[in-house]
């Protein structure tokens, strides 16, 4: 049981490429969410989904797409990137509402 | 707006040395409030939930409470290997918890 997989773990970029950041979750959870980690910040909500084909913004969504077409599968995509967006990426899955989330061990991105 | 505050930011313990992290909140309708603990390169690992006022959990060293404004992580007689980021989070409704910004503990041997 693999749990929460991000991919990949570290990445480096330039001003202005894209790319997608990719989680995957083998718990059948309906719930999944992606977060950006700054020092200082604390978890910022990217986008969320409480279910395949269902998907909703969160706290600080701008530069970010995501889509979820399956149960397994919510990967998050930087449309252009900027070095704002540099920073560390978790994804977490959830069976649902007031339940606990399940996190991967994240990807860390830098945008030169 | 729903808000979750976490104090202190950062906290120094000596071994053996017992104290508590805090976690405030201002939500209408508390629906859970969860306490992670993150280690460096790692992603957030879940310790407890606690849903209504009143509510204690407990392991190993670790023992949280709630009440209908904060809740308190307390740590008993830690040890180095306790050291890491604490985190808590609340969820009122609005499909995905709020998180706090952490309690950095280091434990000295």
């Amino acid at each position: 049981n693999a749990g929460v997989t991000q991919t990949p773990k570290f990445q480096v970029l330039k001003t202005g490429q894209s790319m997608t950041l990719q989680c995957a979750q083998d718990m059948n959870h309906e719930y999944m969410s992606w977060y950006r980690q700054d020092p200082g910040m604390g978890l910022r909500l990217i986008h969320y989904s409480v279910g395949a084909g269902i998907t909703d913004q969160g706290e600080v969504p701008n530069g970010y797409n995501v889509s979820r077409s399956t149960t397994e599968d919510f990967p998050l995509r930087l449309l252009s990137a900027a070095p704002s967006q540099t920073s560390v990426y978790f994804c977490a899955s959830s069976y649902g509402a007031n339940q606990p989330q399940h996190f991967g061990d994240g990807t860390r991105l830098s945008i030169l | 707006e729903d808000q979750v505050t976490q104090s202190p930011e950062a906290l120094r313990l000596q071994e053996g040395e017992s104290s508590s992290l805090n976690c405030s909140y201002t939500v209408s309708g508390l629906r859970g409030l969860f306490w992670y603990r993150q280690d460096p390169g790692k992603g957030p690992e879940f310790l407890f939930t606690l849903y209504s006022a009143g509510e204690e959990k407990e392991k190993e060293r670790l023992k949280a409470t709630l009440t209908k404004k904060e809740s308190f992580l307390h740590i008993t007689a830690p040890k180095p290997e306790d050291s890491a980021t604490y985190l808590c989070a609340v969820d009122a409704g609005s499909y995905i918890p709020t998180f706090g910004r952490g309690t950095s503990l280091i434990v000295h041997p």
